[in-house]
């Protein structure tokens, strides 16, 4: 049972627009969620993330939303760059402590086009 | 200039042969994780430690085994038991328990033949 989606595979959208990636949970648990960018072969590189309390966390170009009653969040980048083609992971964390850990979602491959 | 590294970033094995893949990192961490990834798949948690000389399993342990003998290293034997080896692994660490934001290697992709 997936507990973190990411329904959309892929994404294309032209250079200077914006990109919307989704990301839907299931677990009421989790306080805070994570966005990471992966190119092929090399690792994960953590983007930007927020706390539950918040609905709105911004950095340069790159927001992030959530909304809690939904379960959904979502992150914009504005403008999209060709740089910023990747797989994009959404991650939740549930729990504090000595089980914490990060539930990642399947990936949004992210195609900015020149 | 501190980091997380795995080591090999490629390797061949036998089918049947256990590896040991190497995970390293220099930034102090308590918190270090191991994640496999396979295509079309998200990153799905192998074993986790949160403290030297403590490890718990993650959602598919089977057929994995880790150590933390030192705060520094965290490495991950694939052994024979694991029926589907070959994937692309992962290592992250983080410097808090509540991972509020985890380093990752550059991984380590292994086939077995």
């Amino acid at each position: 049972d997936q507990q973190v989606k990411q329904n959309s595979p892929s994404l294309s959208v032209q250079e200077g627009r914006i990109s919307i990636l989704n990301c839907d949970y299931t677990n009421s648990m989790f306080d805070y969620f994570l966005w990471y960018k992966k190119y092929p072969a090399e690792g994960p590189t953590f983007l930007i993330s927020i706390s539950s309390i918040k609905d709105k966390n911004e950095d340069g170009r790159f927001t992030v939303f959530l909304n809690k009653s939904a379960k959904h969040l979502s992150l914009h980048i504005v403008p999209s760059q060709p740089g910023d083609s990747a797989v994009y992971f959404c991650a939740a964390r549930s729990d504090t402590g000595a089980n914490s850990k990060l539930t990642f979602g399947k990936g949004i491959t992210l195609s900015v086009r020149p | 200039d501190g980091g997380i590294t795995q080591s090999p970033k490629y390797l061949f094995r036998k089918e049947g042969q256990n590896v040991t893949l190497s995970c390293e990192q220099n930034l102090n961490h308590d918190a270090m994780y191991w994640y496999r990834q396979d295509p079309g798949q998200g990153l799905r948690l192998i074993y986790y430690s949160q403290i030297v000389n403590d490890f718990q399993k993650g959602d598919i342990a089977e057929g994995y085994s880790v150590s933390r003998e030192k705060k520094e290293s965290f490495p991950l034997t694939v052994t024979s038991a694991q029926k589907n080896p070959t994937a692309f692994y992962l290592c992250a660490s983080s410097a808090d328990r509540g991972m509020s934001e985890a380093f990752f290697g550059q991984g380590t992709r292994l086939t077995v033949v």
